[in-house]
């Protein structure tokens, strides 16, 4: 079965740093990759998605994820933090379009600081 | 336009009880999923309803169940409450099933006491 692991609960970072946020799967079969983030007592919002074609992902608000497989990861990365970046961030995978078998990582906090 | 709306934000039952949530997607979507989060399981895929249709069920007992209205509305109730059913409880909606464009909500926040 599909799985992500994300690497560090807590990443921080200072306002104008590289973000870089972690995320490796497992599957057996091509994955459809997902990055979400959840604002304080909030729902997650799509940052972006990888199914097919080019594997540099841009998303909002400045993020992007590369999607590679000899790696098996889709780490989440923006040059420049800003305060406003500070949320969870969810890496998800799944094998097919339906979503009962989206499978989402632990989550990682990120903090920045001015 | 309005977004995906649950209610009620916050909700604090006791163990045995029953809890009813509700969820309105954003309008012309008639796809409604549920999840569950918490800290120690994370996010976890509950079900997914498309046209007053259950499509698919995670792994959950059958306290754990749903309905969609014709309006594409859903609501998602929880029979026999226990202590582990706190958690975060979060629909999303999209216009159609497996676009992966989902919409959440803010969620429902219950705490069983």
């Amino acid at each position: 079965a599909q799985s992500v692991t994300q690497l560090g609960s807590h990443v921080s970072v200072s306002e104008g740093a590289l973000v870089l946020l972690r995320c490796n799967y497992s599957s057996s079969v091509p994955p459809y990759l997902f990055w979400y983030v959840q604002y304080p007592n909030q729902g997650l919002q799509l940052l972006l998605k990888y199914t097919t074609g080019a594997t540099l992902v841009k998303g909002i608000n400045g993020f992007e994820a590369e999607f590679k497989k000899s790696e098996t990861s889709f780490h989440l990365t923006k040059p420049s933090a800003h305060m406003s970046d500070a949320a969870e961030y969810f890496c998800a995978v799944s094998v097919s379009n339906s979503n009962n078998d989206m499978r989402f990582g632990a989550g990682t906090r990120l903090t920045v600081k001015p | 336009k309005a977004g995906v709306t649950q209610t009620p934000r916050y909700l604090i039952k006791t163990r045995g009880q029953q809890v009813t949530l509700s969820c309105s997607p954003i309008s012309g979507h008639r796809s409604v999923s549920w999840y569950q989060q918490t800290p120690g399981q994370g996010l976890q895929f509950l079900f997914e309803y498309f046209s007053e249709t259950q499509r698919n069920k995670g792994n959950f007992p059958g306290r754990f169940s749903g309905r969609q209205f014709s309006n594409s509305r859903s609501e998602m109730n929880v029979s026999t409450l226990e202590l582990g059913d706190s958690a975060l409880y979060l629909c999303a909606s999209s216009s159609q099933v497996g676009s992966f464009s989902y919409t959440f909500g803010s969620g429902t926040r219950l705490t069983v006491v």
